[in-house]
């Protein structure tokens, strides 16, 4: 069993759609981390996590720590959103997810 | 610099061979990481440095592979004895402390042929 679990795995949406990928972990931990990888490029690190939510431009994070789950949202999806999503998280070691390929389709 | 760098971009390399990949961290962060992502996998934890704290090594996928941190700047990732299985893109991130945001080196595509 993996320490951490994303689904979906693989995500088509249409323009403009709300998209949530979740992701749940079964270890203790310090933070959560959702990081984003487009095709062919590199890791960006969109958020760090230890409670609560957070926002940036059309992303929001939230992770509730008592249920080991964390949430990615994406508003008024855009093809240039379309990437891998990875969910990773340290405490005593480092555990990432396989993370969730999406494509948003114009 | 303004953000991590790594170095090289790319490394073709014979099996067998010895390899040295660097990583120059954001000035200042004290954390420093190195994790592997082989084709169509995720990615692996490898080795994480902490101030002068003795690393952890947990990670790293046998005893050929090391890596060092001097001066709590820069750090060299080796690999002896080069195997094709090694064959990756391996990334470098730095933070300021453990648990703040990463951020994330280019990478180094190793081919091992």
């Amino acid at each position: 069993k993996n320490e951490v679990e994303q689904s979906p795995q693989n995500l088509t949406a249409q323009e403009g759609e709300f998209i949530t990928i979740n992701c749940s972990y079964s270890v203790g931990i310090s933070a959560l981390h959702w990081l984003q990888q487009h095709p062919g490029g590199g890791i960006v690190s969109l958020f760090m996590l230890s409670s609560g939510k957070k926002k940036h431009g059309r992303l929001i994070a939230t992770i509730n720590i008592q249920e080991k789950h964390s949430s990615l949202h994406i508003t008024a999806s855009h093809p240039r959103d379309s990437a891998v999503y990875i969910c990773a998280v340290t405490g005593n070691q480092f555990y990432f997810g396989t993370g969730t390929s999406l494509t948003v389709i114009p | 610099g303004a953000g991590v760098s790594q170095s090289p971009s790319n490394k073709v390399t014979e099996k067998g061979k010895d390899v040295e990949l660097r990583c120059d961290p954001i000035s200042g962060h004290t954390a420093l990481y190195w994790y592997r992502q082989s084709l169509g996998q995720g990615l692996e934890f490898l080795i994480y440095f902490q101030g002068n704290s003795a690393p952890d090594k947990s990670g790293l996928p046998s005893d050929r592979f090391s890596a060092e941190r001097t001066g709590g700047s820069v750090s060299t990732l080796t690999i002896q004895r080069t195997q094709q299985e090694d064959s990756a893109v391996y990334l470098c991130a730095s933070s300021q402390y453990r648990s703040y945001g990463y951020t994330f080196g280019s990478g180094t595509r190793l081919t091992v042929v």
